[in-house]
């Protein structure tokens, strides 16, 4: 069975600072994916950014990107130039690939605040 | 913008009383899943399909059942809620082949008095 950790509960940052919400996670696949879904007070979870695990290129989606080491099994969200609505919980998730209707194994979320 | 709907977005009804929450996709996913969330929690996969007339349970034990008679439609049913089924309840949906993206309805909160 896979394990997502998200060691850090709740983060708190000033508007146009970096931040870096880490992810952990445990498998024994080798092909798989990675997802950072943001969760915004309005609760529909939308996906930020997506990694497949046979991709050495860290993902990159305007100013979010990832540090994706898969020796370490770690798989970190940066938010560059971080922005009020940038407020939400943060979930990285896994999936395996291909096969198996099992959905995503979640951690259990970073609440992230901006604050002005 | 991902084309899954859930109705009702918020409830509030009696203990006792059966429930039926709705959600439809147009997207032609034959993947489609329900997860439980409490408020500031992770989420939990109660329920999953994988195409019509499949349905599984997920990796949390529900009271809930599901149904997949259309590819568009996974409603989830509640005989006799009780309030330790107050929660928010997400539906979701993925692509049955390539891709592994997972796109989420808006929720459904349910409170149970």
């Amino acid at each position: 069975a896979q394990t997502v950790t998200q060691s850090q509960p709740e983060m708190s940052v000033q508007e146009a600072e970096t931040v870096t919400l880490s992810c952990t996670y445990d498998t024994s696949e080798n092909n798989y994916y990675l997802f950072w879904y943001k969760q915004p007070p309005s609760r529909q979870m939308i996906l930020v950014i997506r990694q497949e695990a046979y991709k050495q290129q860290n993902a990159t989606e305007n100013r979010f990107s990832v540090n994706f080491q898969k020796a370490a099994k770690s798989f970190s969200l940066k938010i560059s130039d971080s922005q009020l609505g940038d407020t939400a919980m943060y979930f990285c998730a896994f999936a395996t690939s291909g096969g198996g209707a099992d959905g995503l194994t979640f951690g259990k979320g970073t609440h992230l605040i901006i604050q002005p | 913008e991902a084309d899954i709907y859930q109705t009702p977005r918020y409830l509030v009804i009696g203990t006792g009383k059966k429930i039926t929450l709705e959600c439809s996709q147009t997207m032609g996913h034959d993947k489609m899943y329900w997860y439980q969330q409490d408020p500031g929690m992770e989420l939990h996969l109660i329920h999953y399909s994988y195409g019509v007339n499949s349905t599984e349970k997920g990796d949390l034990s529900s009271e809930s059942t599901v149904s997949r008679i259309r590819t568009e439609h996974f409603p989830l049913t509640l005989e006799s809620a009780r309030p330790s089924h107050t929660s928010q309840y997400l539906c979701a949906s993925r692509p049955g082949s390539s891709g592994n993206t997972i796109y989420f309805g808006e929720g459904s909160w349910l409170t149970v008095v």
